[in-house]
């Protein structure tokens, strides 16, 4: 079974700042995708970022990155010039197929202004 | 705003009750998920339905069970409610393509909050 970690708990970073959440996962599949998604306090599950594991190139989408390792199995977002707004659980989350998505256990972001 | 839609957004019922969660999709997604999100089990994937038939399981307790109508729209049943099932129960829809080895994005309801006492 696939699995999914995130070793932090919590990251606190200053407004304006860039922060990277680390999340790995394993899998004996060649063929994924890879999300991160963000839960602010309302705990709607909001979109962040998709990568396809068969894409090289890593995902972008605005101050949004991840740097997306295979051969390692990693998958790690960095948030760059942080917002307040930003403040909210991040959990990653993988899925192959039709299956539902492998979420890790969560990071929660502080931002400090 | 996701485009998906989830009834009612709280209910506190007793243990040993039955209750049944409706979640309406985005306008043309045919997958729905239903996912569960507790303290002590985090985020769980419980099953997916695509047009009408089941086509996914997870971590659902043989309990819960779903099942989705002909205009897509989709219910969650969970009977003999115990405490350790008070969670939050998303629902979550997709536009599937027909092709297996493709992943299409989720978008995720707000949830519907279920207290047991």
């Amino acid at each position: 079974a696939q699995t999914v970690t995130q070793s932090q708990p919590e990251m606190s970073v200053q407004e304006a700042e860039t922060v990277t959440l680390s999340c790995t996962y394993d899998t004996s599949e060649s063929d994924y995708y890879l999300f991160w998604y963000k839960q602010p306090p309302s705990r709607q599950m909001i979109l962040v970022i998709r990568q396809e594991a068969y894409k090289q190139q890593n995902a972008t989408e605005n101050r949004f990155s991840v740097n997306f390792q295979k051969a390692a199995k990693s998958f790690s977002l960095k948030i760059s010039d942080s917002q307040l707004g930003d403040a909210a659980m991040y959990f990653c989350a993988y899925a192959r197929g039709a299956d539902g998505l492998t979420f890790g256990k969560g990071t929660h972001l502080i931002i400090q202004p | 705003d996701s485009g998906v839609t989830q009834t009612p957004k709280h209910l506190i019922t007793a243990t040993g009750q039955r209750v049944t969660l409706r979640c309406s999709p985005r306008s043309g997604d045919l997958s729905v998920y239903w996912y569960q999100q507790s303290l002590d089990q985090g985020l769980q994937f419980l099953i997916q339905y695509y047009n009408g038939e089941e086509r996914a399981k997870g971590n659902i307790l043989e309990r819960f069970s779903a099942q989705q109508f002909p205009d897509l729209h989709s219910e969650l049943n969970l009977s003999s409610l115990e405490l350790g099932d008070s969670a939050l129960y998303f629902c979550a829809s997709s536009v599937d393509t027909r092709d297996a080895a493709s992943t299409d994005t989720q978008y995720f309801g707000p949830g519907t909050r279920l207290t047991v006492l």
